[in-house]
């Protein structure tokens, strides 16, 4: 079974700040895909990005930043120098590759950014 | 173009009575979802369709949830009766295809309140 863990519930920074939002994965399939979704306060979940378990070089979108590392089963996702536009729940999600497959997400992170 | 749309927003009602969420996926998506998100479960998969039959339904808690996609631009996600611990907030989303690297398109979400 498929489980994704983000351990960090809540993360507070001031503007500027990079910060890290970890997440960690477990599947049995060798073919997989990770993704991470933004939920602004307004509610609805858009997506930022999208990897696939054969692809593990790092990628970066302005000031996003992501690091996957099939080693520690780990998709982290960075964003430097924060913005307050930045402050959402942040989910880490897993679909496996085989067939139909479904989103399981992680309990999610809380960033918040304050001036 | 449209994204997933889903009503109501909001909706309160009281214990026992009959509640209907409606979904309009993006045309030209054939798989349709709908989570669940409560602060305690995160999100979690209630039921699935691909070309509007529904493939997965292990996810829906118990035979009060149902739901229909009578055809590709619409669904429906009923509870009947109704009870407080369904107070949540019901997204639905859309995706080109069914398989595990497909993104996902959310809605808005229904916030529901059963009191």
């Amino acid at each position: 079974a498929q489980k994704v863990t983000q351990a960090q519930t809540e993360i507070s920074v001031v503007e500027k700040e990079d910060v890290t939002l970890d997440c960690v994965y477990e599947t049995r399939d060798t073919t997989y895909y990770l993704f991470w979704y933004k939920q602004p306060p307004s509610g609805e979940l858009v997506f930022l990005i999208r990897r696939n378990s054969f692809d593990e070089q790092n990628e970066i979108s302005g000031r996003y930043s992501w690091n996957f590392q099939k080693s520690t089963s780990s998709f982290n996702f960075t964003i430097t120098a924060s913005q307050v536009v930045d402050s959402a729940v942040y989910f880490c999600a897993l679909s496996e590759g085989s067939g139909y497959s479904t989103l399981t997400f992680g309990k999610g992170t809380m960033l918040l950014v304050s001036p | 173009d449209a994204g997933v749309i889903q009503s109501p927003r909001h909706e309160v009602t009281e214990m026992g009575q009959e509640v209907t969420l409606r979904c309009k996926p993006i045309s030209g998506h054939n798989s349709l979802f709908w989570y669940r998100q409560t602060m305690m479960r995160g999100l979690e998969l209630l039921i699935y369709f691909n070309n509007n039959v529904p493939i997965d339904d292990s996810g829906m808690p118990e035979d009060r949830f149902s739901a229909k996609m009578p055809n590709a631009s619409f669904s429906t996600l009923k509870i009947q009766p109704s009870e407080p611990r369904d107070s949540a907030v019901y997204f639905c989303a859309s995706s080109f295809r069914a398989s595990g690297d497909e993104k996902l398109f959310f809605g808005s979400g229904t916030q529901l309140s059963v009191l």
